[in-house]
């Protein structure tokens, strides 16, 4: 298994333009989310989804959409990038069940500057 | 929401020794409690982690204490070594509905000195 995997890498964008980030998990992990860590902090959750067809925002939202049309992929769109989102993008899968929890497995992260 | 609050948020300690890190939680339906590490430019790794119900759990060098009735956990770490260096993050999710999303501390810098 691959696992979680992030593309691109490394972006640069200028102000006012727009990108997906891509993430794709092959897992058959039911719940995914989309994270953001600036620089010295924790991770900020931006929107998550329970499966495919149902997503829902996380605490800090605005200014990211997000689409999950089947179980692998979870991309996250930037519309109007603006420099406070110079940030580094993690997403994560996990398998939740209706009792227990299991291990969150993160993506290698996208390094995003806006300029 | 939850709220989970780190500290220290710097961590020097010779080789050998012992580090404590702690965290507490603000909901008291948070029900399981990892621990991540990350190295720099990496991604956040789980060394170990906690349900609810039990009270400690314990890794070889690592080990996690629980204390739910002061909503607060901790993360010990016995005999480091410099690649133990790292950040390392609690986190505590909502178990059994809901988005059970983790909510992260801001992070512990650990800098073990040979």
């Amino acid at each position: 298994n691959a696992g979680v995997t992030q593309t691109p890498k490394f972006r640069i964008l200028k102000i006012g333009q727009s990108m997906t980030l891509q993430c794709a998990q092959d897992m058959n992990h039911n719940y995914m989310y989309w994270y953001r860590q600036d620089p010295g902090m924790g991770l900020k959750l931006i929107y998550y989804s329970v499966g495919a067809g149902i997503t829902d925002k996380g605490e800090v939202p605005n200014g990211y959409n997000v689409s999950r049309s089947t179980t692998e992929y979870f991309p996250l769109r930037l519309e109007l990038a603006a420099p406070s989102q110079t940030s580094v993008y993690f997403c994560a899968s996990r398998l939740l069940r209706d009792r227990g929890d299991n291990e969150q497995f993160f993506g290698p992260g996208t390094r995003l500057t806006v300029l | 929401g939850e709220n989970v609050e780190q500290h220290p948020s710097t961590l020097s300690v010779q080789e050998g020794d012992s580090a404590v890190i702690k965290c507490t939680y603000s909901d008291s339906a948070s029900n399981y409690f990892p621990w991540y590490k990350q190295e720099l430019g990496k991604r956040p790794q789980l060394i170990i982690d906690i349900r609810s119900n039990v009270g400690e759990k314990k890794d070889q060098r690592i080990a996690v204490t629980l204390n739910k009735t002061a909503k607060h956990f901790s993360l010990h770490i016995t005999e480091t070594q410099p690649e133990d260096s790292a950040v390392y993050f609690c986190a505590a999710s909502i178990g059994d509905t809901g988005r059970r999303a983790l909510t992260f501390g801001s992070g512990t810098r650990l800098q073990v000195q040979p």
